[in-house]
């Protein structure tokens, strides 16, 4: 039962563009979501976070979004740049704990 | 500034060998934590451990162990490795952001 989901495998964006990684959720439980990048052959790093009690978070080029009636929060990444070609994993918890359930990731591409 | 080291990085076992992957964090964190990436799979929870002493099971624990005597080191051990268990092994540490290790790559023939 995959409780994290990120529906699309891979994306490809022009350099400048908006990239939009997409990521839905099926415990309305969850209250922590978290967004990570990956290069091959090194550990995911964190990017941005955002609490269930927001709907949006802005950190630099990068801004999450939630949606909690549709279970559903987006990373969105303006402008993108040839740097940020890697995979971004979401991941989310339940309250009371800081065990993190992650997806299954989004080979993101960006084009120069 | 370590923050989560883990070794080796690379290793083939063969089938009905054991090994410990070991990791060690020195941010002082509580929660530390063993995930696997299978391709196309996403990261996985084998175990994690919320201090000292605890330790719990995550999604996919079956045919591993994990210990936490220390705030700083948590060695995750297979006992009878088999092909399943090949994959990339992350530990992680931290609580509302993770900090991870550089990872570990298995291979079980």
């Amino acid at each position: 039962d995959q409780q994290v989901k990120q529906n699309s495998p891979s994306l490809s964006v022009q350099e400048g563009r908006i990239s939009i990684l997409n990521c839905d959720y099926t415990n309305s439980m969850f209250d922590y979501f978290l967004w990570y990048k990956k290069y091959p052959a090194e550990g995911p790093t964190f990017l941005i976070s955002i609490s269930s009690i927001k709907d949006k978070n802005e950190d630099g080029r990068f801004t999450v979004f939630l949606n909690k009636s549709a279970k559903h929060l987006s990373l969105h990444i303006v402008p993108s740049q040839p740097g940020d070609s890697a995979v971004y994993f979401c991941a989310a918890k339940r309250p009371g704990t800081y065990k993190y359930i992650f997806g299954t990731g989004t080979r993101l591409k960006v084009l120069a | 500034n370590a923050g989560v080291t883990q070794t080796p990085k690379f290793r083939i076992l063969k089938i009905g060998q054991s090994m410990t992957l070991q990791c060690t964090q020195d941010m002082n964190h509580n929660y530390m934590y063993w995930y696997r990436q299978d391709p196309g799979m996403g990261l996985k929870l084998i175990y994690y451990s919320v201090g000292a002493g605890i330790t719990d099971k995550g999604e996919v624990p079956n045919g591993y162990n994990v210990s936490r005597s220390t705030t700083e080191d948590f060695p995750l051990r297979l006992e009878l490795a088999a092909p399943s268990q090949t994959s990339v092994y992350f530990c992680a540490s931290g609580e509302e952001k993770l900090f991870f290790g550089s990872g570990t790559q298995l291979s079980v023939l």
